[in-house]
């Protein structure tokens, strides 16, 4: 089956607390997109990955591709409460996304 | 200048009806895509159409019919809509090949509630 599994589902942090939420993916995918998402809102392309290896940082999101293991990581280093939204991966097999993360920063 | 743009932004209407659901983008691109999200925020692709054609249908009943008049435009019809219908539909656009990032671009979505 094919599947997009990403954890935790819900993350609850302190604000300026590291964390990295994951992305697991059971086919092979050769590029991992990144989005966020913010309540009634759309979808904001955060990161393209398009090689196994790839890093790619934006302000406190840093995310990363190791397509053997097929795992996406997205770190977030000291968190803040702006960054509270919900966070998906997609992989490019059918474009299935994964399940989302939300995530609230605490103050 | 929205990159891609959707209307109608909110659509009520009562179970049995026909609706669509327009989507444009103004980004040169030659690939659009239809997703639904439904209330638990899961998104699962619809349709995929690159030049106007047709390359990704998934299990969609086929009251759902999508048209590309042109690769600027997509649109989504819905037959005898049905409760579980009830989502946001999310329209995109992107690039298409090996080459480029194919990063996809979404329209603001349509939330659709049937009664």
């Amino acid at each position: 089956e094919l599947k997009v599994e990403q954890n935790p589902l819900f993350l609850s942090m302190q604000e300026g607390k590291n964390y990295t939420i994951y992305c697991n993916y059971s086919t092979t995918s050769d590029r991992l997109y990144w989005y966020r998402q913010d309540p009634g809102k759309s979808l904001e392309s955060l990161f393209v990955l398009l090689s196994n290896g790839a890093v790619k940082q934006e302000g406190r999101l840093m995310a990363s591709l190791d397509t053997k293991a097929r795992l996406s990581t997205l770190h977030i280093t000291a968190a803040v409460h702006d960054l509270s939204a919900t966070y998906f991966c997609q992989g490019t097999y059918k474009y299935i996304f994964g399940t989302g993360t939300r995530l609230k920063v605490l103050a | 200048d929205t990159a891609v743009s959707q209307t109608p932004k909110y659509l009520v209407t009562q179970m049995g009806n026909d609706k669509s659901i327009k989507c444009e983008q103004n980004l040169g691109h030659d690939t659009m895509y239809w997703y639904k999200q439904d209330s638990k925020k899961f998104l699962k692709i619809m349709f995929s159409y690159n030049n106007k054609e047709l390359i990704i249908n998934e299990t969609v009943p086929n009251r759902f019919s999508p048209k590309s008049p042109d690769k600027a435009h997509l649109n989504l019809h819905i037959n005898s809509l049905e409760l579980g219908d009830s989502a946001v539909y999310f329209c995109a656009s992107s690039s298409f090949g090996t080459s480029g990032s194919n990063e996809q671009f979404f329209g603001p979505g349509t939330r659709l509630t049937v009664l």
